[in-house]
């Protein structure tokens, strides 16, 4: 079965500590991974995806398929970073449907 | 370039009833995907149109139906509502012909039924 797994409904990190969003998949081929995020008032936008293997505001991913994990890291978290986030995949090579987890609350405290 | 829209921001229905949401695609973009987000969950793949035709559904009944036009714009529509029906609808559009295959949100409709 094809799934994402978000383990954390909610994180809260302080402010200045280092961020670790986890998620895991199950998926059979090659898929392609990605983090969207949903800041407050405004629409879900796709934050990073595996095969860009870059960093956006300071976030990094890794595509670890012998565990199936894609874990969202940042050393240092700002309070800008307080968002939903979403694990999700897709078909590798393949503009077709992508398959959410259920999205973590990253709270940044003060 | 303009963003994807989508129209109405907000709808209350009764069961039984029928409903159509409409989107339009970020300028240049030829495919459009729409998605059931349930409070407290993520997005659920509902179909996807590309040049006017369907390409893909996910788990969801027939009642559940679309269209693409030849402008890319497109619609939901749902017959025969039932209260599980109550949830946030987001249509994405993407350009697969530019090469680029990443999904542009729109900002969704939430639906609330009754």
């Amino acid at each position: 079965a094809q799934r994402v797994t978000q383990p954390e409904k909610l994180l809260s990190v302080f402010k200045g500590a280092p961020v670790e969003l986890k998620c895991n998949y199950s998926y059979s081929g090659s898929p392609e991974l990605f983090w969207y995020v949903q800041y407050s008032r405004q629409r879900l936008q796709l934050l990073l995806r595996h095969i860009s293997r870059e960093s956006i505001k300071g976030f990094t991913a890794d595509l670890n398929k012998g565990e199936t994990s894609f874990h969202l890291k940042k050393p240092f978290a700002q309070e800008e970073d307080s968002a939903m986030y979403y694990c999700a995949l897709s078909a590798a090579n393949r503009d077709d449907k992508i398959i959410f987890g259920k999205g973590t609350r990253l709270h940044i405290l003060p | 370039e303009t963003g994807v829209t989508q129209s109405p921001t907000h709808l209350i229905k009764t069961r039984g009833q029928q409903v159509t949401l409409r989107c339009s695609s970020q300028s240049g973009h030829n495919t459009v995907s729409w998605y059931q987000q349930a409070l407290g969950q993520g997005p659920q793949f509902i179909f996807q149109y590309y040049r006017e035709e369907e390409n893909g559904r996910g788990n969801f009944p027939p009642r559940f139906s679309g269209l693409q036009f030849p402008n890319y714009s497109s619609e939901l529509n749902v017959n025969a509502l039932e209260l599980d029906d109550s949830a946030l609808y987001l249509c994405a559009s993407s350009g697969r012909d530019k090469g680029t295959d990443t999904q542009y949100f729109g900002p969704g409709t939430r639906l609330t039924v009754l």
